[in-house]
């Protein structure tokens, strides 16, 4: 089955840090991959998209990365804050010309101070 | 730019009932509507895909007599649940897709639907 995986169900770091979330999917390869914020009661929205043919890309504070090799990709927010506190998910589109996501089961971070 | 809403935000009915949710683009004209559900502490699981003026297409497992969908307009789509039991209980959330950007779907605030 296709499957897209996020490590951590939690993970807790101290303002200031860096967060890392890790994504990891298993069968096809897709075109590119999407990470979303989601806050409690809301719905998704939507951060940065890195295609297969990039190895990184950056938004402000955010970096995402993209390895085909290891069928995963990171995801870092440096220098982090408490308002960085949310659950991530991260999404595949596909497979194939199918236009719909696949999300995982979401990182919840917590940012402390 | 590109923002969906939804309408109601939370909603109760008796089982038995039927409840409508809106989904509309506010700022775009959305080729593509999609709708999920999430149950607490899980990932969002596709219900359906629907393309304005057409029939949605359901994902596996999902019944399309319970869950009416419709794509009338290029800015409104709604879901309908039917004859609701308190299993339907969940956050529905729907999401759109413009016609000039095909890779970056764009949420809505969600739907807390409690039947009682």
């Amino acid at each position: 089955s296709q499957k897209i995986e996020q490590n951590s169900e939690a993970l807790n770091i101290q303002e200031g840090k860096t967060a890392t979330l890790t994504c990891n999917y298993t069968n096809y390869s897709p075109a590119y991959l999407q990470w979303y914020r989601q806050d409690p009661g809301r719905g998704p929205v939507f951060l940065l998209l890195i295609r297969e043919n990039e190895k990184e890309k950056r938004k402000e504070r955010l970096k995402v990365t993209f390895d085909t090799t290891l069928k995963q990709s990171l995801f870092h927010i440096t220098a982090s804050q408490p308002a960085d506190s949310a659950t991530y998910l991260c999404a595949r589109w596909g497979p194939g010309t199918a236009s719909k996501l696949t999300f995982g089961t979401g990182t919840r971070l917590q940012v402390t101070l | 730019g590109a923002v969906v809403s939804q309408h109601p935000s939370r909603v109760i009915c008796k089982s038995g009932t039927s409840v409508k949710i809106e989904c509309r683009s506010l700022d775009f004209q959305a080729t593509t509507m999609f709708w999920y559900r999430q149950f607490p502490k899980q990932s969002l699981m596709l219900m359906a895909t629907s393309n304005e003026g057409s029939k949605a297409t359901y994902e596996q497992g999902v019944e399309k007599d319970k869950f009416l969908i419709n794509h009338a307009s290029l800015t409104l789509s709604t879901l309908t649940v039917t004859s609701a039991h308190p299993e339907d209980s969940s956050f529905y959330i729907c999401s759109a897709l413009s016609g000039a950007s095909t890779d970056t779907q764009y949420f809505g605030p969600g739907t807390r639907l409690t039947v009682l």
